[in-house]
């Protein structure tokens, strides 16, 4: 497995600003996953970071909200752009290992925009 | 119709029973299984991870795949309040560069 942290753990923010949320891993992994949330829900996948080059962002995500960074195989950031009440949401960083066809999860940041 | 379905309950028993958790799903192509708890304001948490079919046993844990009916299990034995969580299944295709699809998480509310 990996250790995953995640900074901030929560955060309250005003509408209209950004939070860039940070993803650390103890090792190097293969992949780089950013999901979100919501209150009750199961996750969904909002892009996958790649190492030197642009993630890859599922529908309905797009950079300009979400943009990512990757510079390295055990960092990551994901930035939730012009924030909005609709943006409050748990934000989970996961990593996959190359030997296990599976994802490892941070404990995410609680995000609140009011 | 969602590619896994999954009850969100919430399944309510009591301290000591025997817990069923079950997912189906409409891809037959599947090959990888896995089931995460997560407790609340918490990241989810790797419980048991199954490749095929068959089934895996981890002390009071244990996952089955039937592959046949497209449908997974999680069985939880002498129950514990410590394991009042949500349980999400996952499911993955092989070579899909480990994307996951998802249940929607059950709710597992343990009674002492």
């Amino acid at each position: 497995s990996a250790v995953i942290s995640q900074k901030p753990s929560r955060d309250i923010c005003q509408r209209g600003t950004s939070l860039t949320i940070q993803c650390q891993v103890d090792s190097q992994v293969t992949m780089m996953f950013w999901y979100r949330q919501q209150p009750g829900q199961s996750l969904t996948l909002i892009a996958t970071a790649n190492q030197g080059s642009e993630a890859t962002y599922e529908s309905g995500f797009v950079i300009d909200k979400f943009p990512i960074s990757r510079p390295n195989l055990t960092f990551s950031t994901l930035t939730v752009s012009n924030m909005s009440p609709e943006d409050s949401s748990i934000y989970l960083c996961s990593v996959a290992l190359k030997a296990v066809d599976t994802q490892y999860f941070g404990p995410g940041t609680r995000l609140t925009v009011l | 119709q969602k590619e896994v379905e999954q009850d969100p309950g919430p399944l309510s028993v009591p301290e000591g029973a025997i817990v069923s958790l079950n997912c189906t799903y409409s891809n037959s192509a599947f090959q990888y299984f896995m089931w995460y708890r997560q407790y609340s304001r918490k990241g989810p948490e790797l419980l048991m991870y199954t490749y095929s079919s068959g089934n895996k046993e981890d002390g009071r844990f244990t996952a089955q795949v039937d592959k046949s009916s497209k449908y997974i299990s999680l069985f939880i034995r002498d129950s514990q309040p410590s394991d009042s969580a949500t349980y999400l299944c996952a499911m993955s295709l092989m070579d899909s560069n480990y994307q996951l699809i998802w249940g929607a998480g059950t709710k597992l509310i343990i009674k002492p």
